[in-house]
């Protein structure tokens, strides 16, 4: 069963330009969570969505940063315009329901240069 | 606000001997406790987890426990092994509606061989 699949594993971006990150879910999960981990910080939770929903937006950033689970397809975390502090380590979660136990993905980390 | 507290940035122990994290929250409405363990350029992997109605949790040579009175958790690890060496985090989710993790800045465990 494989697990928790993010790409890319790294990503390049220069200022003003669009970041997309994606994340396929666990086999038979279909709760995703987004995370974002500065250097040296703990994670921080962005975003909380099941199919074709968004359930929890509280982290995420009110500009430039939206997400989207469709019910065809991966997890998409998307960041427009972005700018150098955006750069971080962003990790996706998934679990079966939603008192279960989240499991992580490797993580997309993002460099603005 | 940092609801989630892991006041030791770094641990070093001997092989064998026992590894003890400490954790601490400040949000009394946290209920579910975990540790996850993770190695550089990896995701979070999930160790244990604890309800705030147990005080103590045992999986293998990880023990998990919880002082709700003190508000403090703590991860022991007997016997250290090599392979122990990673940041640990902790995180606190409530139980009502609100699936997000909070977690801790992590602790560095070196164990010395």
């Amino acid at each position: 069963n494989a697990g928790v699949m993010q790409n890319p594993r790294h990503l390049v971006r220069r200022r003003g330009q669009e970041a997309r990150l994606r994340c396929s879910p666990m086999k038979g999960h279909s709760h995703v969570y987004w995370y974002r981990q500065l250097p040296e910080e703990g994670l921080k939770f962005m975003v909380y969505l099941q199919k074709e929903n968004i359930i929890d937006e509280s982290g995420m950033p009110k500009e430039r940063f939206s997400a989207e689970f469709p019910k065809e397809g991966p997890s998409i975390l998307r960041i427009q315009q972005v700018v150098r502090g955006d750069s971080a380590a962003y990790f996706c979660a998934s679990s079966t329901d939603r008192v279960d136990t989240q499991y992580f993905g490797p993580g997309t980390r993002l460099t603005v240069l | 606000d940092q609801q989630v507290k892991q006041n030791s940035p770094s641990l070093s122990v001997q092989e064998g001997r026992i590894s003890i994290l400490n954790c601490d929250y400040t949000n009394s409405m946290f209920d579910y406790f975990l540790w996850y363990k993770k190695y550089p350029a990896e995701g979070p992997t999930f160790l244990i987890s604890i309800s705030s109605i147990k005080d103590k949790n045992e999986d293998g040579r990880f023990t998990v426990f919880l002082n709700k009175s003190a508000k403090h958790l703590s991860l022991h690890i007997v016997p250290s092994q090599p392979g122990d060496s990673a940041v640990y985090f902790c995180a606190a989710r409530t139980n009502f509606g609100n699936e997000k993790l909070t977690f801790g800045t992590g602790t560095r465990l070196t164990i010395i061989p």
